[in-house]
Order: structure tokens, then sequence, then C-alpha cells
């Protein structure tokens, strides 16, 4: 069956340091990947999309990387800040580009002063 | 302000009682749609819209009822509503359906609570 798989422990990190937040699928073959993060008692906000001739995509302090061989993307915050506190969700295309996601259930990042 | 805007917040009701929740974006987006949020469960798709009077299901349309009349609305209906619809609902909109490269905007959620 098709699955997307994100860590479902809450990853906890000393400020400063790298957070990496793992997103495994299987099943599909995704044109592209999109991340959110979802503060409580909020919407999800989008973060990035990286597509799938791309390795790997910047914004800022956020680095998101995609290895369709592998079947995962690996997002990271780098330098990270107790404001980065948050839920992260994946989402994959599973409808060849027209809009149909597929979220992974998230993995909640705690970043500790 | 850029916005998708949800109605009620938060509702508790009885089972059978029709409701609607309501769901409007203001940036003129073709393509809308709502989710609901279990825990462990991840966001799943109810039903979606690539434009006006055009409307699908998604992963999980049940007991569910969608209309889009107009760009900017997309109201949830549940006419018999049972407590396994008790959940939280995200209504979301994005620029197309049809190029997929788009972000989607969220509203803040429905927390309804189904007795």
């Amino acid at each position: 069956s098709q699955k997307i798989e994100q860590n479902s422990e809450a990853l906890n990190i000393q400020e400063g340091k790298t957070a990496t937040l793992t997103c495994n699928y299987t099943n599909y073959s995704p044109a592209y990947l999109q991340w959110y993060r979802q503060d409580p008692g909020r919407g999800p906000v989008f973060l990035l999309l990286i597509r799938e001739n791309e390795k790997e995509k910047r914004k800022e302090r956020l680095k998101v990387t995609f290895d369709t061989t592998l079947k995962q993307s690996l997002f990271h915050i780098t330098a990270s800040q107790p404001a980065d506190s948050a839920t992260y969700l994946c989402a994959l295309d599973s409808s060849g580009g027209y809009n149909k996601l597929i979220f992974g259930a998230g993995t909640r990042l705690a970043v500790h002063p | 302000e850029a916005q998708v805007t949800q109605n009620p917040r938060y509702l508790i009701t009885v089972t059978g009682k029709k409701l609607t929740v309501t769901c409007s974006q203001n940036m003129n987006h073709e393509y809308m749609s709502w989710y609901r949020q279990d825990p462990g469960l991840g966001l799943r798709q109810i039903y979606y819209s690539m434009n006006v009077e055009v409307t699908d299901k998604g992963d999980v349309p049940e007991g569910y009822k969608v209309s889009r009349k107009e760009k900017r609305n997309f109201p949830l209906i549940l006419e018999s509503p049972s407590p396994n619809q008790t959940s939280l609902y995200f209504c979301a909109s994005s620029l197309s359906g049809g190029e997929g490269y788009q972000p989607q905007h969220f509203g803040d959620g429905t927390r309804l609570s189904i007795l």
C-alpha cells in the first residue's frame, strides 16, 4: 500500500544545533514534495517545495533534500531557535502534478534554550 | 491580508443534526479543498474543487457534501453527523489545480465534536 512516514516521536534539540527531520515514502513516484509548519491551534503554513529533478533546495536557515532513489526527503533547520518549535509536515504529490497531496502525520520539533 | 477563513472555529453538536462549516478565501484561488486531521493519521483530503461548479471526492468523502457556487466560497456540509466525524477540519486553497506545483494556503481549522 502507499505510505508516507515521518518520525512520530518528538525531536528534542538544543538551540543553535541543526535539526534534521525525515520523510520516507513507498509506492509513490511524486513529481514534487512540500514541507509545512504547523503550530498548535493553527493551520499548516507552507515552507518549501522541491521537485523530483532537484536534489536540494534552500531558504534562509532551511534546507530540503529529495532523493527519489531512496524515496526520502530530509528537512534541515540550521542554527535552530526556540521559535522553530512546531510540528513539521511533509506532503507529496500523488497525482502527477494535479495538486492531490498526501500528507505525513508530522514530526514535532522542540528546540530548547 | 490574504487569508482563508473558516467558521465556526469550534462546534459541539449532536448526532444527526445537520451542520455547515464555511470556508472563504480572498486570494482569487481556483483550487480549494477540505481536509480532516486526526492524531497519528495526518491530513486526509475529503473533497476538492478545481474551480466553480467543479468538485470531486478526495480520500475520505463518506458522510460529507460540498458545493462551489462562487470562486471564493467552499462550504463543507455534514447532513447527518456521526461521532466518527469528530475531528479537526481544515480548508485550503491554491492558485490552481492544473499546475500542481502550488503551495496550499490553510485556514486555522474547525474543531468539531459530535456527541
